[in-house]
């Protein structure tokens, strides 16, 4: 059983980049695709992006131009930043890892989700 | 981007009713469907992956079904703890797009 914890700030200037990190508990942060998804307060999931086991990124459009996943798997964990936030991006972020069966994908492990709140 | 629409956005409900979700895609998905239990305070939960696959160790009145663009959740025998917000998820695609989600209240 995978356990994955985020952390990072919980409070983010408007137009300063959100850091996070999201720590796997396992050695399958090499072998699965990695991902970060948010939930405004209130309101519904949106996909923000993955990284793949090998370092190959994935970016929603509507956040690519402000967004960068990395990976470090010596420290078994991988990170998110956006850059030039605004109140829009107070969420809940969670991280989840992107299981594979046959040729379909789902997010079966989530972290239990980090509140940022973007506010001067 | 594919649009993933649900219905009812609300339902009420009673202990041991059935209960079903729709999730409508705006194109073809074919069978890249999977669905989320969540509630408050926590994580979603996956239930069901590619439109009808148990994920393990959920109960078995959960049930999905569907292809293409029209799908449905099924819960045979509400229990208390099924309470919840329950979404819709496409994987056929990037982005990956969820649906808005259906409040399941006790009624």
């Amino acid at each position: 059983q995978v356990h994955l914890q985020e952390s990072g700030p919980g409070l983010v200037k408007p137009s300063e980049t959100l850091s996070l990190s999201c720590f796997v508990s396992d050695d399958s942060i090499s072998s699965y695709y990695w991902s970060w998804i948010r939930q405004p307060p209130g309101k519904g999931l949106e996909w923000i992006g993955y990284i793949s086991y090998s370092g190959s990124t994935n970016y929603n459009p509507s956040l690519k131009s402000r967004v960068t996943i990395s990976l470090d798997t010596s420290k078994n964990q991988y990170s998110l930043r956006l850059s030039s936030v605004s109140a829009a991006d107070t969420a809940v972020y969670y991280c989840a890892r992107e299981g594979i069966r046959g040729s379909t994908y789902y997010f079966d492990y989530w972290g239990q989700g980090t509140l940022v709140t973007v506010s001067s | 981007d594919i649009q993933m629409t649900q219905s009812p956005s609300s339902l009420s409900a009673s202990v041991g009713d059935r209960v079903t979700i729709t999730c409508r895609a705006s194109q073809s998905i074919s069978f890249y469907l999977n669905w989320y239990q969540q509630k408050p305070g926590k994580a979603p939960k996956l239930l069901i992956y590619a439109a009808s696959s148990l994920q393990s160790g959920v109960p078995s009145r959960f049930s999905g079904s569907g292809s293409g663009t029209d799908f449905t959740l099924t819960i045979s025998s509400l229990q208390p703890e099924d309470f919840a917000t329950y979404y819709c998820q496409q994987s056929y695609s990037i982005p990956k797009t969820f649906g808005q989600g259906t409040n399941l209240e006790i009624k």
